[in-house]
């Protein structure tokens, strides 16, 4: 079984800082990876599959990087909607999720 | 435009059954892997299992075999998720998702808007 733990819990930040999430998994999953942001009261929103691929739609400031058990999401320079909760979620089987890091306003 | 659209909350007793639906718009129904994922404010996301609309195959997470089923109507383009046996950490928000690539690789790029799911005595 795969468990993934994501840290740090919580990253106090202010817009335009850039800011870096880490994601680690305890076995390796090459880079069956993918990472989603949630605000309060939303679903969670595809941003990164394929441990490096931006989804749809997802702004260039975010990017994924990693592969076997180390990954990292990085936002370049954090804009006042980046103010989320993000998890990373392994897509093989019995697809386990992160615990999440909060991003919040500093 | 895709749109997943879930049933509204419930409240529920322990030992209650459940049934949530997800009625899917913009895309061809039969086409893609609907899946379930909760949100519990203890053990966070966790995925459930998926349903293959055209087929009606299914395939559960261990963790709720036993007491989950899921089933789609394919005249209104609707999946359901039932699960039986409820207990207090069955409260939950329960979500419906599917990719963009039909196939059954859990990566969700569309979600249902979640139905909060509340079992208490």
């Amino acid at each position: 079984e795969i468990v993934l733990t994501q840290s740090p819990g919580t990253l106090s930040l202010s817009p335009g800082e850039g800011a870096t999430l880490s994601c680690r998994a305890s076995h390796s999953i090459t880079t069956q990876l993918a990472w989603y942001q949630q605000k309060p009261g939303q679903a969670p929103r595809l941003l990164i599959f394929g441990a490096t691929n931006r989804a749809t739609g997802i702004p260039h400031r975010f990017s994924g990087s990693g592969s076997g058990t180390d990954f990292t999401l990085t936002i370049s320079r954090l804009e006042s909607e980046d103010f989320a909760v993000y998890y990373c979620q392994y897509y093989g089987s019995s697809p386990p999720f992160g615990g999440g890091t909060k991003v919040e306003i500093k | 435009q895709v749109l997943l659209v879930q049933s509204g909350a419930e409240v529920k007793k322990p030992g209650a059954s459940l049934r949530v639906s997800c009625e899917a718009s913009g895309y061809s129904f039969t086409g893609y892997y609907i899946h379930w994922v909760r949100q519990t404010p203890g053990q966070g996301l966790e995925w459930m299992g998926w349903i293959n609309p055209n087929s009606g195959d299914t395939t559960y997470a261990q963790l709720f075999q036993g007491r989950i089923t899921m089933t789609r109507d394919t005249s209104i383009s609707t999946a359901y998720m039932g699960l039986s046996g409820l207990r207090s950490d069955d409260t939950a928000v329960y979500y419906c998702a599917k990719r963009a690539v039909a196939d059954a690789v859990p990566i969700f790029d569309h979600w249902g808007q979640g139905t909060l799911v509340t079992v208490s005595s």
